[in-house]
């Protein structure tokens, strides 16, 4: 079975910059969530889809961060514009259930 | 506001040793616990809890429930190095709608 995919894995912009990240998740997964993780910190749920719609986003920070799962697939994650406090590892998970996650590597993401 | 948190944050041990660590929980409509290894990467799944008092074993790795207290431990005997790493807890609720993470505890194993 193929995991979590994510791209790109690593990711260095200046700040005001725009910045997008992909996931694929596990087919048949109908839960995909994005996470962010700050060096040192646990993940922090950004948003959650159930197929394409949003089940969770009350942590995104939506002035600045949109996220999007057409078809109920792949999704994409955009910063625009970013900020020093946006570097972070961002995670992507898929589930089959609202019970275990698998996560994909993560995109690495610095902002000068 | 609903918070996990772990403790301690981080713990140094030998090779050999056993060591505990705890995950305490505040989420309302709290249906499951979920404990993740994190190396230099994602997490991976080691255990969901979801009864209390039912302990969960795979191999070295336990872990155990407490809903009354609110509270769950991860047991790890005889401690290797390859057991380095972050230990996560999270918790959902019952709609998997509320998703929370801890801060982790940083386990280092010294030969």
């Amino acid at each position: 079975e193929a995991g979590v995919a994510q791209s790109p894995r690593y990711k260095i912009i200046e700040k005001r910059q725009s910045v997008a990240f992909w996931c694929n998740p596990i087919s048949g997964h109908a839960t995909l969530y994005w996470y962010q993780q700050i060096l040192g910190q646990g993940p922090k749920l950004l948003i959650q889809f159930q197929n394409n719609g949003v089940v969770d986003d009350s942590q995104l920070p939506k002035d600045r961060f949109s996220a999007e799962r057409l078809k109920g697939v792949d999704s994409t994650l955009k910063i625009q514009p970013a900020k020093l406090e946006d570097s972070a590892v961002y995670l992507c998970a898929s589930s089959p259930y609202y019970n275990e996650q698998f996560f994909g590597p993560g995109t690495r993401l610095t902002v000068l | 506001e609903d918070k996990v948190v772990q403790s301690p944050l981080s713990l140094v041990v030998h090779e050999g040793d056993t060591v505990t660590l705890n995950c305490s929980y505040e989420v309302t409509n709290f249906r499951s616990l979920l404990w993740y290894k994190q190396e230099k990467k994602a997490p991976t799944f080691l255990f969901m809890l979801t009864s209390s008092g039912i302990e969960k074993k795979s191999g070295r790795l336990s872990s155990i429930l407490d809903k009354k207290e609110l509270f769950s431990i991860l047991n790890i005997t005889a401690t290797q190095t390859g057991d380095s790493a972050i230990y996560l807890c999270a918790a959902i609720d019952n709609y998997g709608q509320n998703f929370v993470f801890g801060p982790g505890t940083r386990l280092s194993v010294l030969p």
